[in-house]
């Protein structure tokens, strides 16, 4: 099916480790997004991207990092996890100006 | 950051009744756009106002933007059960392709 594939939708971490989260779409959508999701914080922008290799920063990007390398898989890595970065994580992809697809959403736990 | 605020936070009321949810900001929205996300789910797109006064209908759902394009609201008439969810409102800072800023939402409860 179109759409967004997030994986894994479920993970348990260490403290310290690195983690790599992925997202696939098939929409050949230009714009891929990373947010977190958190009571009381609402969706918040951590990175996007506008094109293959073209990242900016969000709101929230200490401690992350993206890779965009084909349009289709856009990569969030957490260098070094902390607890802090327990959250569900939502990407999303859009064409220019328009509405977002997002996917199901990670939920990681930093323990 | 420019805030985007929803009202009510949480809101449960019984099948059938009718509820509108708000959204406001002291900005001018280029646009804005309604989203619902479901437990365990992505939050997905209800729809998109550009024009100041704009009104548009999904079904029971009607969607209107403030003739200043500072507010908008949902109203939901006979709410259903499948009507729960967490209610979401964006928008973007500048006009073109920057990334949308979401609220905070407002969880809708309906109660059979």
């Amino acid at each position: 099916d179109a759409g967004i594939t997030q994986s894994p939708r479920h993970k348990v971490t260490e403290t310290g480790t690195p983690v790599t989260l992925r997202c696939h779409q098939t929409e050949n959508h230009r714009y891929m997004y990373w947010y977190r999701q958190d009571p009381g914080h609402g969706l918040r922008l951590i990175h996007y991207s506008y094109g293959v290799k073209d990242t900016d920063k969000g709101e929230v990007s200490d401690g992350y990092s993206v890779s965009r390398s084909k349009t289709e898989d856009f990569l969030l890595t957490l260098e070094s996890a902390t607890s802090s970065q327990t959250s569900v994580y939502f990407c999303a992809s859009s064409d220019a100006g328009y509405g977002y697809t997002f996917g199901s959403g990670t939920r990681l736990t930093v323990v | 950051t420019q805030l985007l605020e929803q009202s009510p936070q949480f809101l449960s009321i019984q099948e059938g009744e009718n509820l509108t949810v708000y959204c406001n900001s002291s900005s001018v929205f280029s646009s804005l756009q309604w989203y619902r996300q479901e437990p365990g789910e992505g939050p997905v797109l209800l729809v998109t106002v550009v024009t100041g006064g704009e009104v548009k209908k999904l079904k029971r759902l009607t969607f209107q933007f403030g003739d200043a394009r500072k507010d908008s609201s949902l109203h939901i008439t006979a709410a259903q059960t499948g009507d729960t969810g967490l209610y979401l409102c964006a928008w973007r800072l500048r006009e073109g392709n920057t990334p949308l800023v979401f609220g905070k939402g407002t969880r809708l409860s309906v109660i059979a």
